[in-house]
């Protein structure tokens, strides 16, 4: 069965440092994989995705980057974390064309002070 | 680009009670549309996701209908119990961008024992 793995489950980090937050997806492969935020009290904003190694479309211009170093790995990262990149940080994967649907971690809460 | 739209944006009944929560879309050109369920603080899990070809999908007390040509979606749960409370998010996948899905405003729900 496949599996979707966000680590680290809470983050606090100061103003300025720089942020790393990984994805990884088993028992698939080639999967689209997806970065969204949610801030307090409001909706899911999309940020990147993939549909393959070294693919990726931004979709939010910020001080946020993604890459995809392996297959069914999301890496999401910031050189300098301003106040308000604080939110909830969820990685999804899904494979467009096929039955499955879309599968979502369990998030990453990240407070930046 | 797909507008999805949910209403209400918030839901109070009391426990026992049959409830339909509403989800619009603006374009029907889609392939999918998932139903997810949030509770505070925690990812998205999924609850139900019909296919385009499909009308409804039912999985224990929840149904989920869908009625792609007046870009409509219903979630209906039946003999609402206190631990359905959350907040409940629909998601379409457009046929022209498969590779991205959007999602709706969310609608909150409390079940009230």
């Amino acid at each position: 069965s496949q599996t979707i793995h966000q680590w680290p489950a809470t983050l606090v980090q100061p103003v300025g440092s720089p942020l790393s937050l990984e994805c990884t997806v088993e028992g698939t492969s080639n999967p689209n994989l997806y970065w969204y935020r949610q801030a307090a009290g409001r909706g899911l904003q999309l940020l990147f995705y993939s549909v393959g190694i070294g693919q990726i479309s931004s979709e939010v211009p910020q001080n946020l980057s993604a890459s995809r170093p392996q297959d069914r790995q999301f890496i999401l990262s910031s050189k300098k974390l301003l106040l308000s990149d604080s939110g909830f940080y969820l990685c999804a994967w899904g494979h467009p064309g096929r039955n499955y649907g879309y599968t979502f971690g369990s998030g990453t809460r990240l407070t930046v002070v | 680009k797909q507008e999805v739209t949910q209403i209400p944006a918030a839901l109070s009944v009391p426990e026992g009670e049959n409830l339909v929560l509403n989800c619009s879309f603006t374009d029907s050109a889609i392939y999918n549309l998932q139903w997810f369920r949030q509770d505070p603080g925690k990812g998205l899990t999924s609850l139900l996701l019909i296919q385009s070809s499909q009308r409804e999908q039912t999985s224990g007390r929840l149904n989920a209908s869908l009625d792609k040509s007046s870009g409509r979606s219903t979630l209906y749960i039946a003999a609402s119990q206190p631990g359905d409370s959350a907040t409940y998010l629909c998601a379409v996948t457009p046929l022209d961008t498969g590779n991205q899905f959007y999602f709706g405003t969310g609608t909150s729900l409390t079940v009230i024992p």
